[in-house]
């Protein structure tokens, strides 16, 4: 089973820019499945980010696509995000998820990224 | 900009049967939404129940079960437990690689 695990700062100051990473390991981010991210801001409920495929190809949350860069390294089977000129209203937890139209989703465990000077 | 509802909270009693909704601002939810369904407890992350409508995730009691009712996709909890109270998440699929998830329902099982 696919199992996910995202790192990366926990305080992001800011106007500054976020950047997460996702290690995948019990599978392989060059098989043909996307692969998203999503995030919670505390008490509130989940927002899809983005996505990529293996390919390099990615699709973006049109609300957050003019700041968002989501690519996967397949020579560390991993996945990154970069969201750059962020608030306060970018603290979340952010999530490196499987999310496919015909095979099993699958979540990391998330990161808590906290935006303050 | 699509909307995807949720009921903000439903009740169930012990035993009982439940079933939380999942639909659009504008249109019918059908299969080709792939509707999947999320459980998530305070301070943990998302638990996959049910994805592609009606596909249980491995190691989901078949309680647990995915439909389209009525335009919108459903989940039905059937013989709900106490341990089965926690905020559920949807997800549809819109095409052209964008996925919206609802706002949640917080199910409390009294």
């Amino acid at each position: 089973q696919v199992q996910l695990k995202e790192s990366g700062p926990g305080l992001v100051k800011p106007s500054g820019t976020l950047s997460l990473t996702c290690a995948v390991s019990g599978g392989s981010v060059s098989s043909s499945y996307w692969w998203s991210w999503v995030r919670q801001p505390p008490g509130k409920g989940l927002e899809w980010i983005g996505e990529v495929y293996h390919t390099g190809n990615t699709n973006y949350n049109p609300s957050l696509k003019s700041r968002v860069t989501i690519s996967v390294d397949k020579s560390k089977n991993q996945l990154s995000l970069k969201l750059t000129s962020v608030t306060a209203a970018d603290t979340a937890v952010y999530y490196c998820a499987r999310l496919d139209q015909l095979i099993q989703h699958e979540w990391g465990q998330g990161i808590l990224v906290t935006v303050s000077s | 900009q699509t909307v995807v509802t949720q009921e903000p909270s439903v009740s169930a009693s012990p035993g009982g049967t439940v079933t939380l909704t999942c639909g659009l601002s504008s249109g019918s939810v059908s299969t080709s939404h792939y509707p999947s369904w999320y459980q998530q407890t305070p301070g943990q992350g998302p638990r996959t129940l049910i994805y592609n409508t009606n596909t249980r995730s491995s190691g989901v009691p078949d309680r647990f079960s995915g439909s389209i009712l009525r335009n919108k996709a459903a989940l039905t909890i059937t013989g709900a437990q106490a341990d089965d109270e926690s905020e559920y998440h949807c997800v549809l699929y819109m095409g052209t690689g964008i996925w919206v998830f609802g706002g949640g329902t917080k199910l409390t099982v009294l």
